[in-house]
């Protein structure tokens, strides 16, 4: 299994707070990647990055944003969490642009 | 954007029975996976396929990317077999894979 470990498994918050979830590998892989998944939605894009503090937008970035300060970890931050945001959030990399994609765990988030 | 459309959406079979899932997308691609999510929600990256045919046991993956299409083949399939099966594409020049809606399994004992 890819060393891919997600923090925390759980969450519920309340509306309007800041929230950030934490994605860290031991791979050494140069992308990673923030995928929410919604009922009806399939796996959506976030944000990723491709090396240290660099990032960019997926198709559903709003609301989020991200940090990348070393290799190993990639933060998901919620500026100020809605009620929109509960989903499954999934932590990916990669190693490069032609190698296998591979999950964490996932971070069940609720907003209430 | 490119767009990935899989079929069929649901599928229930019995224990023992072969299945073919099929991915049609609207771009030409440098990068298609395919990934099982179990019951428990756990993501496995079965295949990386761009093009061609690769086997891995019961399940083999076959990707005509002139036609823009791949197929994910399960024979003899088990319980453990259930879930839904992803496809994902990655658009030539880009670096974020774009994902299908996805196919449900159901295998019944």
């Amino acid at each position: 299994d890819a060393g891919i470990t997600q923090s925390p498994r759980h969450k519920v918050t309340e509306t309007g707070t800041p929230v950030t979830l934490r994605c860290h590998q031991t791979e050494n892989h140069r992308y990673m990647y923030w995928y929410r998944q919604d009922p009806g939605h399939g796996l959506r894009l976030i944000h990723y990055s491709y090396g240290v503090k660099d990032t960019d937008k997926g198709e559903v970035s709003d609301g989020y944003s991200v940090s990348r300060s070393k290799t190993e970890d990639f933060l998901l931050t919620l500026e100020s969490a809605t009620s929109s945001q509960t989903s499954v959030y999934f932590c990916a990399i990669k190693g490069s642009l032609e190698e296998k994609l591979f999950f964490g765990s996932g971070t069940q988030l609720s907003v209430l | 954007g490119i767009q990935v459309e899989q079929s069929p959406p649901d599928l229930i079979l019995q224990e023992g029975a072969n299945s073919t899932l099929r991915c049609n997308f609207s771009d030409s691609v440098n990068n298609l996976q395919w990934f099982h999510q179990n019951p428990w929600g756990q993501l496995i990256n079965l295949f990386y396929i761009p093009s061609g045919t690769k086997q891995n046991g019961r399940l083999s993956a076959t990707t005509v990317a002139t036609e823009r299409y791949s197929l994910l083949y399960i024979s003899s399939s088990q319980t453990t077999d259930s879930g839904v099966y992803f496809c994902a594409v990655d658009v030539q020049g880009a670096q974020k894979l774009v994902f299908g809606q996805g196919t449900r399994l159901t295998i019944n004992p």
